[in-house]
């Protein structure tokens, strides 16, 4: 059982969409990150949570500590959204990373 | 946050040679680590790499088939030896901890043919 899960592995969304991604992880955490990767694979840091929410732009991340559950949502998505977006449940320095979501955004 | 700028961006090499990545922080980080993702699969921890110490390899990663040097506090290399097809993945460096978050570079996409 992966440590991290996250859902769905792939999605498909027409411009202006909401978006929602979940992750639920099983470790105890010292935060909860999400990370989105480029096609060519460089990777940009989101969101660091270990409460509560944060709102960056159209982004939006959450985590309820107690059910060990996190989502990223977009607001008015855009094909330039189109990326792997990953949950990392962070205990100290060892992360724990999903296997990512492959968002395309359709004009 | 710390930028990093990682090098090459992708290259494609023969079996049974070696390739060398860097990356260059633009601050003094003490921890820097070295990512693998293999195709379709999630990011998987190397080493991690303290200046002025031996790096410290996860299960599964030997030092004699990923080298890697930290002479400074802002340099860091690893090199993958001897390379097989099977070693075909993204690479990535990170720095950083808390408070101020993580960074990492733009990854190193190797194909080895």
């Amino acid at each position: 059982k992966n440590e991290v899960e996250q859902s769905p592995q792939n999605l498909t969304a027409q411009e202006g969409e909401f978006i929602t991604i979940n992750c639920s992880y099983s470790v105890g955490i010292s935060a909860l990150h999400w990370l989105q990767q480029h096609p060519g694979g460089g990777i940009v840091s989101l969101f660091m949570l270990s409460s509560g929410k944060k709102k960056h732009g159209r982004l939006i991340a959450t985590i309820n500590i107690q059910e060990k559950h996190s989502s990223l949502h977009i607001t008015a998505s855009h094909p330039r959204d189109s990326a792997v977006y990953i949950c990392a449940a962070r205990e100290g320095n060892q992360f724990y990373f999903g296997t990512g979501t492959s968002l395309t955004v359709i004009p | 946050s710390a930028v990093i700028s990682q090098k090459p961006s992708r290259d494609i090499c023969q079996r049974g040679t070696s390739l060398t990545i860097q990356c260059q922080v633009d601050s003094q980080v003490t921890m820097m680590f070295w990512y693998r993702q293999q195709p379709g699969q999630s990011l998987t921890l190397i080493a991690t790499a303290n200046q002025g110490s031996e790096a410290t390899y996860e299960s599964g990663f030997v030092i004699d088939k990923f080298p890697i040097s930290r002479p400074n506090l802002t340099f860091s290399t690893l090199t993958v030896s001897n390379m097989s097809p099977e070693d075909s993945s993204i690479y990535l460096c990170s720095v950083g901890g808390p408070p101020g978050g993580y960074t990492f570079g733009s990854g190193t996409r190797l194909t080895v043919v």
